[in-house]
């Protein structure tokens, strides 16, 4: 069995530009969902994702959107970057209608 | 609103002492609860989960505890051993159509001197 993986490990961006990172669910899992992890902060739920589509949203501006595949995996993209944006980005997999949910190790974005 | 709290940032403990950490939710309609650990540079490993209709939960080493009059929830960790030494986080997934998230609280970092 295949657990979360995320890419890249690290990113550095400015500020104003595009991010995208990637999750590939575990294996049997269909749900996908994000989380933003500030420094020293519990994680917050960004949205999840269940057959290609949104399916729920934390308190995240538009600029956050994110994608769904055929095959589970996942997309992050943030656009217009601010400094606050910083963070280790978390993906969690999961079966939908089952609350457990799985972490991968994350993405640290830096933002300068 | 909902929100899950933990009522100390720190704990530091030794070898082979018995560890509890202690969780508040403010989320009465919440029906299952999560701990999960976190060493520094990795994500949250699943520890142990308990449902609304149970009080107590046990695992390899660790024991969740859930009382619902007062909203509180513990994780015990039998005999501490320093591979233990992480944040520990609760998490509380709503009911009620909201089911999709997990709300976190700020963790407590758990120290286990040797």
């Amino acid at each position: 069995e295949t657990g979360v993986t995320q890419s890249p490990t690290h990113l550095i961006k400015t500020r104003g530009q595009q991010v995208t990172l990637r999750c590939s669910s575990q294996s049997g899992h269909n749900t996908v969902s994000w989380y933003q992890q500030a420094l020293g902060q519990g994680p917050q739920f960004i949205f999840q994702y269940y057959r290609e589509e949104e399916n729920g949203r934390g308190n995240f501006p538009p600029r956050f959107s994110g994608l769904q595949f055929p095959n589970y995996s996942s997309e992050l993209n943030v656009n217009a970057l601010e400094l606050d944006d910083s963070a280790l980005y978390l993906c969690a997999s999961s079966l939908q209608g089952l609350p457990e949910q799985f972490f991968g190790p994350g993405t640290r974005l830096t933002v300068l | 609103g909902e929100s899950v709290g933990l009522h100390l940032p720190t704990l530091s403990v030794q070898e082979g002492d018995n560890s509890i950490i202690n969780c508040a939710y403010s989320n009465s309609a919440s029906d299952y609860f999560i701990w999960y650990k976190q060493e520094s540079g990795k994500g949250p490993q699943f520890i142990i989960d308990i449902r609304s209709n149970m009080d107590k939960r046990q695992g390899q080493r660790v024991t969740v505890l859930l009382n619902k009059t007062v909203k509180h929830l513990s994780l015990q960790i039998a005999a501490t051993q320093p591979g233990d030494s992480a944040v520990y986080f609760c998490a509380e997934n709503g009911s009620g159509g909201s089911n999709y998230k997990l709300t976190f609280g700020k963790g407590t970092l758990l120290t286990v001197n040797p």
